[in-house]
Order: structure tokens, then sequence, then C-alpha cells
């Protein structure tokens, strides 16, 4: 069964550093979305991604943020200047089609910073 | 406005019993409500989802149940096993891309 992969699994950096968070959607889905949750607290969405661009994204995902699909199968997640409460397990996610379908969810990468 | 509020925060319930999992909402324009089951180690998966134009959704042992007047949905587990230990998260949206999530539920099921 087709599944959403994300590298690493674990990510400990130091504070000001830049990350970059790795995911393989599932080949024959368009949308991708990037998701974080707070140890303990709920999961938050962060962006949704199409056709190369942002189609969505939440008050969260501020210029420290950014979204890339490099090529036809990776899509990335990069924090510029990581801060203390950058620390979250982030997951991706894909989907089908548009709108109230499905979002298969990647295992997150659980990002530590220091 | 877009909070989702999921109770109770954890359950414990004996093999066979029924597992009751509730979300209240506050925004009119949502309109798709998954339920997520979530495993340790695992990212969240769909277990079920519902539209505000039916009151109940049934697939195998999980129920959603709707109350659109009373802005409130819940998740029933019917015969609940060992198995369906995990941690369990309402969401809503309004487009269909962006959910807002409840703050999950810790399910144990006891043998």
């Amino acid at each position: 069964e087709p599944e959403v992969t994300q590298t690493p699994s674990h990510q400990v950096t130091q504070m000001g550093q830049e990350v970059i968070l790795r995911c393989v959607p599932i080949s024959n889905h368009l949308y991708f979305y990037w998701y974080r949750q707070i140890l303990g607290q709920k999961v938050e969405f962060l962006v949704s991604f199409y056709n190369n661009e942002i189609s969505e994204k939440s008050e969260i995902f501020d210029d420290q943020f950014s979204v890339e699909r490099p090529d036809g199968s990776n899509f990335t997640l990069k924090i510029r200047s990581t801060k203390l409460e950058d620390s979250a397990m982030y997951f991706c996610a894909s989907s089908k089609t548009a709108s109230y379908n499905e979002q298969f969810f990647g295992p997150g990468t659980r990002l530590t910073v220091l | 406005q877009q909070q989702v509020k999921q109770s109770p925060q954890s359950l414990i319930v004996q093999k066979g019993g029924i597992s009751i999992i509730n979300c209240a909402y506050e925004n009119t324009a949502f309109d798709y409500f998954p339920w997520y089951q979530q495993f340790p180690g695992k990212g969240p998966a769909l277990l079920i989802a519902i539209r505000p134009d039916v009151s109940e959704k049934k697939e195998g042992r999980f129920t959603i149940s709707f109350n659109k007047s009373a802005k409130q949905f819940s998740l029933h587990i019917m015969d609940s096993q060992p198995g369906d230990s995990a941690t369990y998260f309402c969401a809503a949206s309004d487009t269909g891309n962006q959910f807002y999530f409840g703050t999950g539920t810790s399910l144990t099921v006891i043998p």
C-alpha cells in the first residue's frame, strides 16, 4: 500500500540554524500539506501546496517557513532560523484531489531545537 | 472561532464496551468533520468522516453522530477491542484543505 514517507525521523539542531524536512508524498497525489504537533498539544495546520504554489497557509507559517517541491517526488519544509518553540513533530500529508478528500499522513519528523 | 474542543482527554474502556469521544465547534462554516486515529510512532490516519447533510455515518464498528444545531459531533466505537487503543483526533474544515484538530483523546481498551 502506498504511503507518505518522511526523513529524517528525528532532527536535532541548534537555535538559529536552518533545517529542511523532507517528505515523499504518494506518487499520484497532487496536493501536499505540512502540519505540526507540539508535544502534548493538538495537530496544527501549517500550509497546503498545489501546482507549485501555496494554496493556504496558517498564521504559524510566517516568513521563517518555506515549502518547495524541488523535483517530481520530494516536498520539503524549510525553517530558516529555528527557534526553541519550533520544537515539535512535523507531519507531511498528501491527497489525491483538493477539498474534502482523505489526507494521508506520513510518520512525522521530530524536530528538537536546542 | 476556529477551535475544536475535544473530550475526554483520556478514556479507559473494557473490551467489548462502547467508547465515546465528543467534539464541539464554533465556526458554522465548518462543513467537513473527519476523525483520525494515531498509533504511537505513526502519523494520523483517517478513520471516518462526515459532512453536515447527514446526522450519522457508520462504518463497521465506528459511528459518527452529528448534531448541527448543537455544533457537536461524536465518535462511537462499538465492541471496543485492545487493538483500538490509540489516540483519536476530531477535526473540522471549512475548505476541505485546512483542518482544525481537537486536542486528542488517548483511548485504552483493557482486555
